[in-house]
């Protein structure tokens, strides 16, 4: 079974730039995530999606971060214009379903940002 | 409200167990769970707990659970230098997204 897929791996911009990153989960589950972990820290959901509808994006800073998850599948993940506190890792990650059971999350191996 | 804390670093020699914990504020999360992060990768699923138990085994790892105070441990036995790596403690929150811990540092010396 392929696992979580995302691109690109490295990613430098420069502040005020525009940024986009992709995500491609297990197949067959309908739950997706966006974390960003930044350096010495543990992953901060940015937000959850269930099928193609938004289950919670209360941490994702909307002024400048957005994403989709067109027809309930791949998802793109993105930031305008960047700040030099985006720089972190985007790992994205994927589940058969949500809610509070053992409905393991499986990572992909995760964006780095560089913003300068 | 939801937070997650463990010790930042533990050093152990090759073949000494391992005990990385983790404090937890959540009551009603009904699953925690254990990953392996190694540099430059993903997340790796370890193992989980379900909060109605005390202890899990898996092979060399073993996890023990006190809801009470709400402590989590992950003994890992026999430590091999290829545990070297950052571990997260996590826990289930309303609508299943996780919160994690700052992760602990496991060094491991030959």
């Amino acid at each position: 079974e392929a696992g979580v897929a995302q691109s690109p791996r490295y990613k430098i911009i420069e502040k005020r730039q525009s940024v986009a990153f992709w995500c491609n989960p297990i197949s067959g589950h309908a739950t997706l995530y966006w974390y960003q972990q930044i350096l010495g820290q543990g992953p901060k959901l940015l937000i959850q999606f269930q099928n193609n509808g938004v289950v919670d994006d209360s941490q994702l800073p909307k002024d400048r971060f957005s994403a989709e998850r067109l027809k309930g599948v791949d998802s793109t993940l993105k930031i305008q214009p960047a700040k030099l506190e985006d720089s972190a890792v985007y790992l994205c990650a994927s589940s058969t379903r949500a809610g509070r059971g053992s409905y393991e999350q499986y990572f992909g191996p995760g964006t780095r940002l560089t913003v300068t | 409200g939801e937070d997650v804390e463990q010790s930042l670093f533990l050093s152990v020699r090759e073949g000494d167990s391992s005990v990385i914990n983790c404090t937890y504020t959540d009551s009603s999360s009904t699953y925690l769970y254990w990953y392996k992060q190694e540099p430059g990768a993903g997340l790796q699923l370890l193992t989980y707990i379900f909060s109605n138990m005390d202890m899990k085994q898996d092979q060399r790892l073993t996890v023990l659970l006190n809801k009470k105070d709400k402590h989590l441990s992950l003994r890992i036995a026999d430590t091999q230098t290829g545990d070297s790596a950052i571990y997260f403690c996590a826990e289930s929150a309303k609508g299943g997204k996780l919160i994690f811990g700052q992760g602990t540092e496991l060094s491991v010396k030959p």
